[in-house]
């Protein structure tokens, strides 16, 4: 069965340190991949996804990136976090086939002081 | 342009009361899916359930029903005799096509109290 993991759970960083969070899946190939961020009270904001090894897309322009270095790796990155940058960041994949649901990790909730 | 609206922020309720979660969405692609996520307070994002924009057919699962309405663009999920265990935060979502991907939106949530 596949199964998707994310860390760290938690952390909390200065502003203007660097951020890297990593989220792997198992059990699959080629999977679509995902970053949301959750704001406290809002809704999922799509950050970025990719569809394979090397491609990412960017839905929202800020100081965050990613990066696909294995087909199965995502990792959400900043070189300088601000305060607006606090929230739950979630990882989520789903199968390359249209129109399945994706499949969520259990998240990292981010706070920068 | 797409959007999905959850007009409802919280909701609370007694145990045992049927509630009911609107979701309503605006899209101009003819061919679409829509999705109810459901993420207790540990945070992660549990699939409850998809449905494609030519099935209009309702659903029911256990104390879940969700009713879907193309003439008024809505995807409401109802659950019959709340318990506590289903306290949460409630997502609608709509994906379709865009540019050769999946782009999913989400709405803003409903959070869902059930009292004991």
């Amino acid at each position: 069965s596949q199964t998707i993991h994310q860390w760290p759970a938690t952390l909390v960083q200065p502003v203007g340190s660097p951020l890297s969070l990593e989220c792997t899946v198992e059990g699959t190939s080629n999977p679509n991949l995902y970053w949301y961020r959750q704001a406290a009270g809002r809704g999922l904001q799509l950050l970025f996804y990719s569809v394979g090894i090397g491609q990412i897309s960017s839905e929202v322009p800020q100081n965050l990136s990613a990066s696909r270095p294995q087909d199965r790796q995502f990792i959400l990155s900043s070189k300088k976090l601000l305060l607006s940058d606090s929230g739950f960041y979630l990882c989520a994949w789903r199968p390359g086939i249209p129109n399945l649901p994706l499949h969520f990790g259990n998240g990292t909730r981010l706070t920068v002081t | 342009a797409q959007k999905v609206t959850q007009a409802q922020t919280e909701i609370s309720v007694v145990e045992k009361e049927d509630v009911t979660l609107d979701c309503v969405y605006e899209t101009r692609d003819t061919t679409y899916y829509l999705f109810w996520y459901k993420q207790p307070p540990s945070g992660e994002l549990v699939f409850l359930i998809r449905r494609n924009s030519f099935d209009e057919q309702n659903e029911i699962s256990g104390r879940y029903s969700w009713n879907f309405q193309k003439s008024t663009s809505s995807f409401n999920f109802t659950i019959t005799a709340s318990q506590v265990v289903d306290s949460a935060v409630y997502f609608c979502a709509l994906s379709l096509n865009s540019g050769g991907y999946q782009k999913v939106t989400f709405g803003t949530g409903t959070k869902l109290q059930v009292i004991p």
